[in-house]
């Protein structure tokens, strides 16, 4: 499975946007990306996903460069509830859900 | 729904007993993953099932570990004998692969501390 290169940390202001990158240069075309995070002391949760073209949904946009090999989770105004790390993970359409974590990007959000 | 249910939410256990974790996926969910997270390795899939048959182990670290889903709403984790190396948060997930290629996002369960000493 292609890998994936994140930050290890990132800090933001509450109320303010954050970006947070993802490089995956090794994706092939029939891989999905995926957005979890995992807030202290719980399960991963579903953040967002998607393929080809940018998508928006209630928690978060997910900006996918055109060559594919690079992409942006965007939290629009951070809380301090979004403080988590958040993992950025390829999987091929046909194990959708089979993921191979890795370290993820550890965001501080600061009231 | 409750979400995906694990139980217990802690276990300590002594080195060389058997460990048995256990997983209820959502109600209809056919796709079920049981995952590792420690400190130094971070989180590792273990094994993956699809409609109750397993489609692929190779993440399950030796022969002491083995996994079951006798049904699809139950699947059980045991480790025997257990090592102090097997401490670790112990989480189970659960989706749904439709037909055509369709699935459902991954709902993970609250995990199982498991500590052995």
């Amino acid at each position: 499975d292609a890998k994936t290169t994140q930050p290890n940390s990132m800090e933001s202001n509450e109320e303010e946007p954050v970006h947070l990158p993802c490089n995956h240069s090794t994706i092939s075309g029939t891989d999905y990306i995926h957005w979890y995070r995992q807030l202290p002391s719980q399960g991963p949760e579903y953040v967002i996903h998607g393929l080809t073209s940018n998508v928006n949904n209630r928690m978060a946009s997910l900006a996918i460069a055109e060559d594919r090999k690079s992409s942006t989770l965007i939290l629009h105004r951070a809380t301090l509830r979004d403080a988590a790390v958040y993992y950025c993970i390829l999987s091929a359409v046909y194990n959708f859900n089979k993921f191979y974590f890795g370290s993820g990007t550890k965001l501080n959000v600061k009231p | 729904d409750a979400g995906v249910i694990q139980s217990p939410r802690h276990e300590v256990t002594e080195m060389g007993q058997e460990v048995t974790l256990r997983c209820k996926p959502i109600s209809g969910h056919n796709s079920l993953f049981w995952y590792r997270q420690t400190m130094m390795r971070g989180l590792e899939l273990l094994i993956y099932f699809n409609n109750n048959v397993p489609i692929d182990d190779s993440g399950m670290p030796e022969d002491r570990f083995s996994a079951k889903m006798p049904n699809a709403s139950f699947s059980t984790l045991k480790i025997q004998p257990s090592e102090p190396r097997d401490s670790a948060v112990y989480f189970c997930a659960s989706s749904t692969r439709y037909r055509g290629g369709r699935n459902t996002e991954a709902f993970f369960g609250q995990g199982t501390r498991l500590t052995v000493v």
